[in-house]
């Protein structure tokens, strides 16, 4: 069974550029879930999805990002106009939908750098 | 608030040694979460604990979580190359059976063969 699969792996910018990222969850897994890890720092929470709704975009830093999951399959991420501070590595999560617990599955990351 | 704090937040043993790492909360919590990245790698589950005072193994791993449900610790017997990374464990936020997670600083281990 495939994992969590991203795209681009890696992605060099100019500040001011656009970028979006892809994330394609494990098949059938409801919860789609998008965190930044940004210099070395902690991993931190962007915003989850079930299905195609947004749950919770709390840790969205500004409305420079946007995310959408048209469809409820994969999920996309934008940055647009990008600044430096967005540089750091992407991470996208996936887990089934159920009322119990279910670990999260996390796909290898976009690293973005911005300069 | 709702951060969790780790330490140590870099550790560097000789193979063989052993290596914990510290997990601390102002707040009880529901659960806590370990996981562990590689070195250019994305974070992978490694365990959750749930009840006060748990205590999981995974062969050379150990796992604890405080009687008080604030803090947890993981611990790894005579360690060995494979195991360098970053280790983080992290909470849930938000309520409900989710994957929304705050995680710690993270503790990089590096191991000298």
């Amino acid at each position: 069974e495939a994992g969590v699969t991203q795209f681009p792996s890696h992605s060099v910018i100019e500040k001011g550029q656009t970028v979006t990222l892809r994330c394609d969850p494990i098949s059938g897994h409801d919860n789609l879930y998008w965190y930044r890890r940004v210099m070395g720092k902690e991993i931190k929470f962007l915003l989850h999805f079930v299905k195609e709704s947004k749950q919770d975009e709390s840790g969205m830093p500004n409305n420079r990002f946007l995310a959408e999951r048209t469809g409820g399959t994969y999920s996309t991420l934008k940055v647009q106009p990008a600044e430096l501070e967005d540089s750091g590595v992407y991470f996208c999560a996936s887990s089934p939908f159920g009322s119990g617990f279910t670990e999260a599955f996390f796909g290898q990351g976009t690293r973005l750098t911005v300069v | 608030g709702q951060q969790v704090m780790q330490i140590p937040q870099y550790q560097h043993v000789q193979e063989g040694e052993d290596f914990t790492t510290y997990c601390n909360s102002s707040t009880t919590l529901s659960n806590i979460q370990w996981y562990k990245q590689r070195p250019g790698g994305h974070p992978v589950f490694l365990i959750q604990l749930v009840k006060s005072g748990e205590v999981k193994k995974q062969k050379r791993l150990t796992f604890q979580f405080g009687e008080a449900k604030k803090n947890s610790s993981l611990h790894i017997t005579a360690t060995q190359t494979t195991d360098v990374g970053t280790y983080f464990c992290a909470r849930p936020f938000g309520g409900g059976a989710t994957n929304k997670l705050i995680f710690g600083t993270g503790t990089l281990l590096a191991v000298q063969p």
